[in-house]
């Protein structure tokens, strides 16, 4: 069955650059589907960070866009999502997602802003 | 922006119950509309897509419907392993992009 798998660094200093990586299994992203990320500040509801369809064609939570970088690795059957500048406001579990309606969640990573 | 009003924020209710969440958004959205279930330290499970159909592999008991602005998911008989938050997701093909309600959280009374 289709599965995701994030991963990347659970702490991340303020200012810096959060970096994380979702491998997918069981379906190639070359096949379709839009890939992209949420997240979900502790005890707080879920937000769409952005998605990207496997030709590379990005799009982006508005609020985010101008901190967001999400790319794509056909080749390793993988998409990628960098976040610069954190702070902690930017401190969640990162989910990595298949769809616009999504079918398939990965099962989120906590990552956590502080020096 | 499209934004999305989901009420209540909690409920309370017996198991059997009839349960009912509603979204309403600020604008058409004709039928692009999904709805959540989110258990504690769990990704969401989506449960219905496009309002109204149901998501493979899910009971019965759960159902939405609403087009345009207004929206409503119903739980037919509470079950115990329906504690859960519930979400509400509009979302645009073309471009892709998607909110999200504020969610429901639903509790065994």
């Amino acid at each position: 069955q289709v599965q995701l798998q994030e991963s990347g660094a659970g702490l991340v200093k303020p200012s810096e650059t959060l970096s994380l990586t979702c491998t997918v299994s069981g379906f190639s992203i070359s096949s379709g589907y839009y890939w992209g990320w949420i997240r979900q500040p502790p005890g707080k509801g879920l937000e769409w960070i952005g998605s990207v369809y496997h030709s590379g064609s990005t799009y982006y939570n508005p609020s985010l866009k101008s901190r967001v970088t999400i790319s794509v690795d056909t080749s390793k059957n993988q998409f990628s999502l960098k976040l610069s500048s954190v702070t902690a406001a930017d401190t969640a579990v990162y989910y990595c997602a298949r769809g616009i309606s999504v079918d398939v969640w990965g099962k989120g990573t906590t990552v956590t802003v502080s020096s | 922006d499209i934004q999305m009003t989901q009420s209540p924020s909690s409920l309370s209710a017996s198991v059997g119950d009839r349960v009912t969440i509603t979204c309403q958004a600020s604008q058409d959205i004709s039928n692009y509309l999904n709805w959540y279930q989110q258990k504690p330290g769990k990704a969401p499970r989506l449960l219905i897509y496009d309002a109204s159909n149901l998501a493979t592999g899910v009971p019965s008991r759960f159902s939405g419907s609403g087009s345009g602005t207004d929206f409503t998911f119903t739980i037919s008989s509470l079950q115990p392993e329906d504690i859960a938050t519930y979400y509400c997701q509009q979302y645009d093909n073309l471009p892709p992009a998607y909110t999200f309600g504020q969610g429901t959280k639903l509790e065994i009374k």
